[in-house]
């Protein structure tokens, strides 16, 4: 069966930190993978997402960026954060585009300061 | 911009049928609808997808009307562990190839002992 890991779960980083999330799923090759950020009370807005190694699509403008070193890794990072950048972020990966259930995360809380 | 609209919460006695209403008006003809339910400080949890055609499965029924600009998520019986948010989610399809979920805010349901 698949299975997706984030880490941290959590994460506590002073403004102007660098940030680095990891992603790895388990059980499947060549998945979709996506980042969403879930505000406080709000829903998931997608911020990036991927259909192979290398290739990363951005949804929105922001300090964020995305890297797929390999196949099931998906990493998000930031050079300095801002207090803005506060919020969960949620990993997922579907199989493709003819059966594209996404399956998500436990998530990582990020709380800039 | 989310392509659902839901209520924002509703409460359910325990036992008996939740019933959570989803209106996507702008729905095209080749999206899906999905849902998915968020318990707090969790990853979305998939329950179910339909396009035309109701749905059922272990977890839920799914009813779309006959013009899918509308539809509603059964919950048979209602337990405690069933309150959550409800996710409402139209899928388009992205130029790429891959799908997108457009998320709204979704529906805060609290089960009632």
């Amino acid at each position: 069966s698949q299975t997706i890991h984030q880490w941290p779960a959590t994460l506590v980083q002073p403004v102007g930190s660098p940030l680095s999330l990891e992603c790895t799923v388990e059980g499947t090759s060549n998945p979709n993978l996506y980042w969403y950020r879930q505000a406080a009370g709000r829903g998931l807005q997608l911020l990036f997402y991927s259909v192979g190694i290398g290739q990363i699509s951005s949804e929105v403008p922001q300090n964020l960026s995305a890297s797929r070193p390999q196949d099931r890794q998906f990493i998000l990072s930031s050079k300095k954060l801002l207090l803005s950048d506060s919020g969960f972020y949620l990993c997922a990966w579907s199989r493709g585009p003819l059966t594209d259930t996404q399956y998500f995360g436990p998530g990582t809380r990020l709380t800039v300061l | 911009d989310a392509k659902t609209t839901q209520p924002t919460s509703m409460d359910c006695a325990e036992g008996r049928a939740a019933n959570l209403p989803c209106n996507h008006s702008t729905i095209s003809g080749n999206e899906y609808v999905y849902w998915y339910r968020q318990i707090h400080s969790q990853g979305p949890q998939y329950i179910i997808h339909g396009l035309k055609n109701n749905e059922t499965n272990e977890m839920a029924s799914l009813i779309i009307t006959e013009d899918r600009k509308s539809s509603t998520l059964i919950l048979p019986h209602a337990t405690l562990r069933d309150t959550a948010v409800y996710y409402c989610i139209v899928r388009v399809r992205e130029t790429s190839g891959t799908y997108k979920y457009i998320f709204g805010t979704g529906t805060r349901l609290k089960v009632l002992a």
